[in-house]
């Protein structure tokens, strides 16, 4: 199974910050690399998929880069409703696996 | 936009079988992938299998013998059947719309293992 890690685990920020998550996968995976935010209590919402497209709706504060072995998710001007759990996925490979996950907190 | 929604029982006794079923509403079953993810807080996400809409599976192989992903095209529902479960199955169990991302979730259903 393709391993991904990532850092930090948990992130400290303020309103307008701007934040930088890293993924690394325990091998290349090409772009085949999905974000996610989760919000207690919610079902996890696609950000980025193909490791730096948008999807739709969702704001261009958000961006997504890398490929390979090592992926970063950018958060500009960050907002009161950003805060919440990030998870990156790979669709590289089956079984697909995912990170485990990233807190954004204040 | 396609809605998703689980349903199936809360509790369910160790080494009996778990099922889930994923109601799909504003779009069609067919024409795409349908996935089953579960998260709990000691493992995060877990992604469990895939099945598209002629009945084709690929399941995580650490769960393989004990599962069965099903569709029911007709019913416009897909389900998920997991035999002798364990106190480590206990999760939220999510159904997905997977276009080789999981672009939409159903809110997810807690089943708890438990005699």
């Amino acid at each position: 199974d393709i391993q991904l890690t990532q850092s930090p685990s948990f992130l400290s920020a303020s309103v307008g910050d701007r934040v930088t998550i890293t993924c690394r996968a325990s091998q290349a995976i090409g772009n085949s690399l999905a974000w996610y935010q989760q919000k207690p209590g919610r079902a996890p919402k696609i950000l980025i998929y193909a490791a730096s497209s948008l999807y739709i709706g969702v704001p261009s504060r958000f961006s997504g880069s890398g490929s390979g072995t090592e992926f970063t998710l950018t958060i500009n001007r960050l907002q009161p409703e950003d805060f919440a759990t990030y998870f990156c996925q790979q669709v590289s490979y089956y079984p697909r696996t995912f990170g485990p996950g990233t807190k954004v907190d204040i | 936009q396609v809605h998703l929604q689980e349903s199936g029982p809360a509790l369910v006794k160790p080494s009996e079988t778990l099922s889930v079923t994923c109601t799909v509403s504003g779009g069609s079953i067919n024409t795409h992938q349908w996935s089953w993810i579960r998260q709990t807080p000691e493992k995060g996400l877990e992604w469990i299998g895939s099945i598209n809409d002629s009945g084709s599976a690929t399941y995580h192989p650490s769960l393989k013998s004990r599962v069965t992903l099903s569709v029911h095209p007709s019913k416009t529902q897909f389900s998920l059947r997991m035999t002798s479960v364990t106190t480590a199955d206990t999760a939220v169990y999510y159904c997905a719309r997977q276009q080789l991302v999981l672009t939409d979730w159903g809110q997810g259903i807690l089943v708890t293992v438990s005699s």
